[in-house]
């Protein structure tokens, strides 16, 4: 069965420094997704992605956030300078063409510890 | 904004037992609601969709129902078993498809 790949599974960060979450969602999909759940918190939602550009994104998406779609299968999340508070599990997932009517399909999650 | 409340928090039972989880919203006006298991350190795996359209969806053991007028959703666990053992959650879509979590139901089956 098609599943959503996340990489990396784990990652330690000093505070400061850039990381890039990478996510292979389910290839036939269009729409694309990244969430992410602070240790004990409801599961957030950041941004989603269609056609190459946000569609939506919440107010925790600010400009230290980016994605990127580079090529046809990896799907980004790019932290520009991390915060301790970025410390949390990320998810990405991904759904048909129906987008927000669809099932998403969620990854394994990387999870991030910001130092 | 949305708010999703599910009760109750944690829930322990023997194997065998029926239940129910609750799922409330506060906004009617939603797209759709879906439930979700995540197991300890682990992703969501997406269980049952239901539409706005839609009163209920069932899938195995699993059945969800919907009501928007009241703002309430309840998924039935029959005949549970111990690897039915996670935090299900669930989670409403409103106007910009963008699903509103609840912090979810840890559920302990024992055998």
């Amino acid at each position: 069965e098609p599943e959503v790949t996340q990489t990396p599974s784990h990652q330690v960060t000093q505070m400061g420094q850039e990381v890039i979450l990478r996510c292979v969602p389910i290839s036939n999909h269009l729409y694309f997704y990244w969430y992410r759940q602070i240790l004990g918190q409801k599961v957030e939602f950041l941004v989603s992605f269609y056609n190459n550009e946000i569609s939506e994104k919440s107010e925790i998406f600010d400009d230290q956030f980016s994605v990127e779609r580079p090529d046809g299968s990896n799907f980004t999340l790019k932290i520009r300078s991390t915060k301790l508070e970025d410390s949390a599990m990320y998810f990405c997932a991904s759904s048909g063409p129906g987008g927000g009517l669809e099932t998403q399909y969620f990854g394994p999650g990387t999870r991030l510890l910001v130092l | 904004k949305q708010e999703v409340t599910q009760i109750p928090a944690a829930l322990s039972v023997p194997e065998g037992e029926n239940l129910v989880l609750n799922c409330s919203f506060t906004d009617s006006a939603i797209y759709n609601l879906q439930w979700f298991r995540q197991d300890p350190g682990k992703g969501l795996t997406s269980l049952l969709l239901i539409q706005s359209s839609q009163r209920e969806q069932t899938s195995g053991r699993l059945n969800a129902s919907l009501d928007k007028s009241s703002g309430r959703s309840t998924l039935y666990i029959a005949a549970s078993q111990p690897g039915d053992s996670a935090t299900y959650l669930c989670a409403s879509s409103g106007g910009s498809y963008i699903p509103t979590f609840g912090r979810g139901t840890s559920l302990i089956v024992h055998p």
